[in-house]
């Protein structure tokens, strides 16, 4: 069955990085797109970054915009988000989701950011 | 960007109740819209795509219909395992937008 496991969440201070990583498995991942959403503490859900089935079509959040980079490595199933300059209002739980249908069908649990001094 | 306001933003209904929640789209979105149901401390389940395609699993007592700007999905039976909260997320545009949720609460 398909499963969608992110790692690398953590407590960085602010202006830190930090690399999600997102471990795909039980669908051929190099066919979908997959994205970044994610959701404060108590607050909904925020879109993030979506990536194609290649590396070359990526969109992200204005919110993001300039600070994170999204990538994806097809032979070994992972997705990645790479988030610079981190602010305390990044502070969230990040999902990993993709699939098909438009709206992505596959989340992960999701991996915890804490930016805190 | 392309605004979504979902309405209303909680509920309380009893079992058995038709439930009703709606998305509106600040612009014109053709049928570019899903449906998530979230449990606490759980990831969002989709349960509509395509505004009015029933994700295979989901029960048939969820429906979703609409097109353009105004969508709704429906609840046509309350049961006590959807107590949940519930987001539309349109994909139509980036950035890709959800709505601000609604809270649907047992009586």
């Amino acid at each position: 069955q398909v499963q969608l496991v992110e790692s690398g969440g953590g407590l960085v201070k602010p202006g830190g990085s930090l690399r999600l990583s997102c471990a795909a498995s039980g669908f051929t991942f190099s066919d979908y797109y997959m994205n970044w959403i994610r959701q404060a503490p108590g607050k909904g859900l925020e879109w993030v970054s979506y990536i194609g089935s290649t590396n070359i079509y990526t969109h992200y959040a204005d919110s993001v915009k300039g600070r994170f980079t999204i990538s994806r490595d097809n032979a070994n199933n992972s997705l990645y988000l790479q988030m610079n300059n981190l602010r305390a209002e990044d502070t969230a739980l990040y999902y990993c989701a993709g699939g098909w249908g438009g709206t992505p069908a596959w989340w992960g649990q999701g991996t915890l950011v804490t930016v805190s001094s | 960007d392309i605004q979504m306001t979902q309405s209303p933003s909680s509920l309380s209904a009893s079992v058995g109740d038709r439930v009703t929640i709606t998305c509106r789209a600040s612009q014109g979105i053709r049928n570019d819209l899903g449906w998530y149901q979230q449990k606490p401390g759980k990831a969002p389940k989709r349960l509509i795509y395509a505004a009015s395609s029933l994700q295979s699993g989901v029960p048939s007592r969820f429906s979703g219909s609409g097109s353009g700007t105004e969508f709704t999905l429906t609840i046509a039976s309350l049961q006590p395992e959807d107590f949940a909260t519930y987001y539309c997320l349109q994909h139509n545009s980036y950035p890709w937008t959800f709505g601000q949720g609604t809270k649907v609460e047992i009586k």
